[in-house]
């Protein structure tokens, strides 16, 4: 079955700083990855995703992650966060054919000023 | 286009009193689901359907059923709730891509239905 793991329910940054939230998945074929971010009381909004290729995936605001198959880990970076990047932020995995997509538990990104 | 649509948006309900949660999209997606959000556990997977006529279960399945009639319609429905179905709904779709398509499995979500059961 398909796992995906969040270490870090809660991360707090000074604005300006860089980002790193960490996401590790488990599925036994090659995974379609997705980061998605959740605004307070909002739905979930894709932030970019990983189907094949390039292993660098640049999304929207700003945000890029990087698929390491080696470490079966799909970090979301970004190099410099801003006071409204405060959110969460949803690491999730599916298969190419199979329609089910599983979230982790979630990182809640706290910027300070 | 005003993608997927959940009523209500809020309701509070009594243990053993029943429910439906309504979800609509208007993109033509073959694949509608249900998750269920509660602090520190992420989005729970309830039940899903890759197409009009056919439903499967999810992660936490018990206490919940749902039908697809239609493409474009998947509502959620709670039989007898109770305090541990207190949580945040959201319903989501996305086309079927088996083929492995630039949106498959990219999910389109609801805004969410906050449920209390008292």
């Amino acid at each position: 079955a398909q796992s995906v793991t969040q270490p870090d329910i809660h991360i707090t940054v000074s604005e300006g700083a860089s980002l790193e939230l960490r996401c590790n998945y488990s599925y036994g074929a090659t995974p379609y990855l997705f980061w998605y971010v959740q605004s307070p009381g909002q739905g979930l909004q894709l932030l970019l995703k990983y189907f094949s290729g390039d292993t660098l995936v640049q999304g929207i605001k700003g945000f890029e992650a990087e698929f390491k198959r080696s470490q079966s880990s799909f970090n979301l970076r970004k190099p410099s966060v801003h006071w409204s990047d405060a959110a969460e932020y949803f690491c999730a995995v599916g298969a190419r054919g199979y329609q089910k997509v599983t979230f982790g538990t979630g990182t809640k990104l706290q910027v300070i000023p | 286009n005003a993608g997927v649509t959940q009523t209500p948006k809020f309701q509070v309900l009594k243990t053993g009193q029943s429910m439906t949660l309504q979800c609509a999209q208007d993109m033509n997606h073959e694949y509608m689901s249900w998750y269920r959000q509660d602090p520190g556990m992420g989005l729970r997977l309830i039940h899903y359907s890759v197409g009009a006529g056919i439903t499967d279960q999810g992660e936490v399945p018990n206490g919940y059923n749902v039908s697809r009639s239609t493409t474009e319609d998947f509502p959620l429905r709670l039989l007898s709730a109770a305090p541990s179905q207190t949580s945040v709904y959201f319903c989501a779709s996305s086309h079927g891509g088996g083929s492995g398509g630039s949106g498959a499995n990219v999910l389109t979500f609801g805004a969410g239905s906050r449920l209390t059961v008292l």
